[in-house]
């Protein structure tokens, strides 16, 4: 039972490229989430997705996509890398109903240059 | 919107010390708080409380949840090096997707 998992670990970017950022949990959970993690700012939600097929905006979605084609998988894109977008990137999911627990995958390092 | 305040932003103590992070939010439909302790990576969990005054525990750790004044602590008895991490801490409001804001964090530092 590997929980979640997030590939790539490290990725550096130009400014302009895009990139996709994969997210896979093995636990059956209905919901999946982005979040990225910047010093003194804690962790912000990008996206999230209460089911396959579903996404929608967190709290600074800009300049990201997110796609949940299957249940086990949620994907985040970048289409056009900025220094800005430079953060750890996490991803999280948990059962539906009243469990309010998230479990965190280990977080891609992005570096945009 | 919906806000959490944790104090102090960083720690350093040595072994054998008792430390108490404090966690205070603001938040619309409150439903739980969640303490996550991060080491070099991904976030783990440690507790989750959702009533006023009933201790969690774990080992050397505990929580208490104060609803009335909107704050948490969280004690660490006995510190060890092993404890040196950021600890977060996160609510939970009434959104339907379960939504959690966090905490900038505390950055605990035990020295031996």
């Amino acid at each position: 039972n590997a929980g979640v998992t997030q590939t790539p670990k490290f990725r550096v970017l130009k400014t302009g490229q895009s990139m996709t950022l994969l997210c896979a949990q093995d636990m059956n959970h209905e919901y999946m989430y982005w979040y990225r993690q910047d010093p003194g700012m804690g962790l912000r939600l990008i996206h999230y997705s209460v089911g396959e097929g579903t996404t929608a905006k967190g709290e600074v979605p800009d300049g990201y996509n997110v796609s949940r084609l299957k249940k086990q998988n949620f994907l985040l894109g970048l289409e056009s890398a900025a220094p800005s977008q430079t953060s750890v990137y996490f991803c999280a999911s948990r059962t539906g109903g009243s469990a309010d627990t998230q479990y965190f995958g280990p977080g891609t390092r992005l570096t945009v240059l | 919107e919906d806000k959490v305040v944790q104090s102090p932003l960083s720690l350093v103590v040595h072994e054998g010390d008792t430390v108490t992070l404090n966690c205070s939010y603001e938040v619309t439909n409150f439903r739980s708080l969640l303490w996550y302790k991060q080491e070099k990576k991904a976030p783990t969990f440690l507790f989750m409380l959702t009533s006023s005054g009933i201790e969690k525990k774990s080992g050397r750790l505990s929580s208490i949840l104060d609803k009335k004044e909107l704050f948490s602590i969280l004690n660490i008895t006995a510190t060890q090096t092993g404890d040196s991490a950021v600890y977060l801490c996160a609510v939970k409001g009434g959104t339907s997707y379960g939504k959690l804001t966090f905490g900038q964090g505390t950055i605990l530092t035990v020295h031996p």
